[in-house]
């Protein structure tokens, strides 16, 4: 069964930073994600992106927050500079129709 | 503000017994709704998604929608104990193009009693 993949399971940084998180999408989905969990907390939206754009993004994705599609599988999540209210899960979806998003494992990152 | 609410739990109920898990939401205009299971440490993984009122089984799994009273539940029949998890109801609001992201309740935590 496809699934969506992200690399590395588990990153781990110096404030100030900059980070990549890389996800490979379900290869048929069209609309991608990037979501967001604090340790006891609600998953929290951050961006959408379909056709090379981004559709929709949170207050939470700021300046210091970029996506890219590089190739015609990549999606990847840069923190430029990074703080330590970034430590977090982060979770890539990938859906078909826009609605129904499947998750990947997330990437634990812990800035120090 | 959109809101998701569903009571944290824990919930415990017995092996073999029904589950119920309750969520309600404010935005009317959400349109796309879904169950979500995360066992600790793990990601969200989509167990049952409803679009129309009523009920939509599979499996042990029934979901119910209430658009009126803003309510969506999920029932777990013949609970097990790998069904102990923390149940995340998602809201899709599709109303506006490009308005596509889902918006988490905080999640109840099931534990299932052998």
């Amino acid at each position: 069964e496809p699934e969506v993949t992200q690399t590395p399971s588990h990153q781990v940084t110096q404030m100030g930073q900059e980070v990549i998180l890389r996800c490979v999408p379900i290869s048929n989905h069209l609309y991608f994600y990037w979501y967001r969990q604090i340790l006891g907390q609600k998953v929290e939206f951050l961006v959408s992106f379909y056709n090379n754009e981004i559709s929709e993004k949170s207050e939470i994705f700021d300046d210091q927050f970029s996506v890219e599609r590089p190739d015609g599988s990549n999606f990847t999540l840069k923190i430029r500079s990074t703080k330590l209210e970034d430590s977090a899960m982060y979770f890539c979806a990938s859906s078909w129709d826009r609605s129904t998003q499947y998750f990947g494992p997330g990437t634990r990152l812990t800035v120090l | 503000q959109k809101e998701v609410e569903q009571n944290s739990g824990p919930l415990s109920v017995p092996e073999g017994a029904i589950a119920s898990l309750n969520c309600t939401y404010s935005d009317r205009g959400s349109q796309s709704f879904f169950w979500y299971r995360q066992y600790s440490g793990k990601s969200p993984e989509l167990i049952m998604f409803i679009y129309s009122n009523g009920d939509k089984e599979d499996g042990r799994f029934t979901a119910q929608l209430n658009k009126a009273s803003q309510y969506v539940s999920l029932l777990i029949r013949d609970s097990q104990p790998s069904d102990s998890a923390t149940y995340l109801c998602a809201v899709n609001n599709e109303s506006n193009f490009g308005n596509e992201k889902l918006t988490f309740g905080t999640g109840t935590r099931l534990t299932i009693i052998p």
